[in-house]
């Protein structure tokens, strides 16, 4: 299995534009993660999926973020309009159905640059 | 309380030392204790994880000790090599739960 793909793996845009970030999670993982890294806040969960279907997104920032899910091997993430604050690697994770003692598997990441 | 409180932020170990990575955790409802590794440029992976039925387990050089009346659970990795140094990161969650709460992460130096 190729693993988690993260697409792309750099961004670099201006302020005021749309990011479009993508995901691929390992086949049969019915668990979805999207996290944020940045140096100041660590690894933040913005939201999760199980078949699909949103079950917390309480760790999105705020309305310029979205994320979506329609099927099972695609995700994104897009933020409209991005901001430079928003600049930080960004990872997708899948795990299978969870029973408490299974691994999400993290994506290499996607590092975000708004400038 | 959802945090996981990650000690300390920086080590810096000689080859062949002892690293010792602390976490506690406010919700005694967490029932699951992973410990991710992440190398620079890559995703955080899982490196070992313990439940609370349990005060300690063991995989190869990496042990997890686990104190459940004072809610705090360490990661020591014996004979710290130079190829150990990554990001270290502890996490719990509930198995009823499917998201982990991971902490601020520990950045591990080992000196040759």
């Amino acid at each position: 299995d190729a693993g988690v793909i993260q697409s792309p793996r750099h961004e670099v845009t201006e302020m005021g534009q749309e990011v479009t970030l993508r995901c691929k999670p390992i086949s049969g993982h019915d668990y979805l993660f999207w996290y944020r890294q940045t140096m100041m806040r660590g690894l933040e969960l913005l939201i999760y999926f199980n078949n699909n279907v949103p079950i917390d997104d309480s760790g999105m920032p705020e309305d310029r973020f979205s994320a979506k899910m329609p099927n099972a091997s695609f995700s994104t993430l897009k933020i409209q309009p991005s901001e430079p604050r928003d600049s930080a690697v960004y990872f997708c994770a899948s795990s299978l159905p969870w029973r408490g003692t299974d691994t999400q598997y993290f994506g290499p990441g996607t590092r975000l640059t708004v400038l | 309380q959802q945090q996981v409180k990650q000690s300390p932020q920086s080590l810096i170990v000689q080859k062949g030392g002892i690293s010792i990575i602390n976490c506690a955790y406010e919700n005694t409802a967490f029932d699951y204790f992973p410990w991710y590794q992440q190398f620079p440029g890559k995703g955080p992976a899982l490196l070992i994880a313990i439940r609370p039925d349990v005060s300690e387990k063991k995989e190869g050089r990496f042990t997890i000790s686990f104190n459940k009346s004072a809610k705090q659970f360490s990661l020591h990795i014996m004979d710290s090599q130079p190829g150990d140094s990554a990001t270290y990161f502890c996490a719990a969650s509930r198995r009823s739960q499917g998201n982990l709460i991971f902490g601020k992460g520990t950045k591990l130096s080992v000196k040759p």
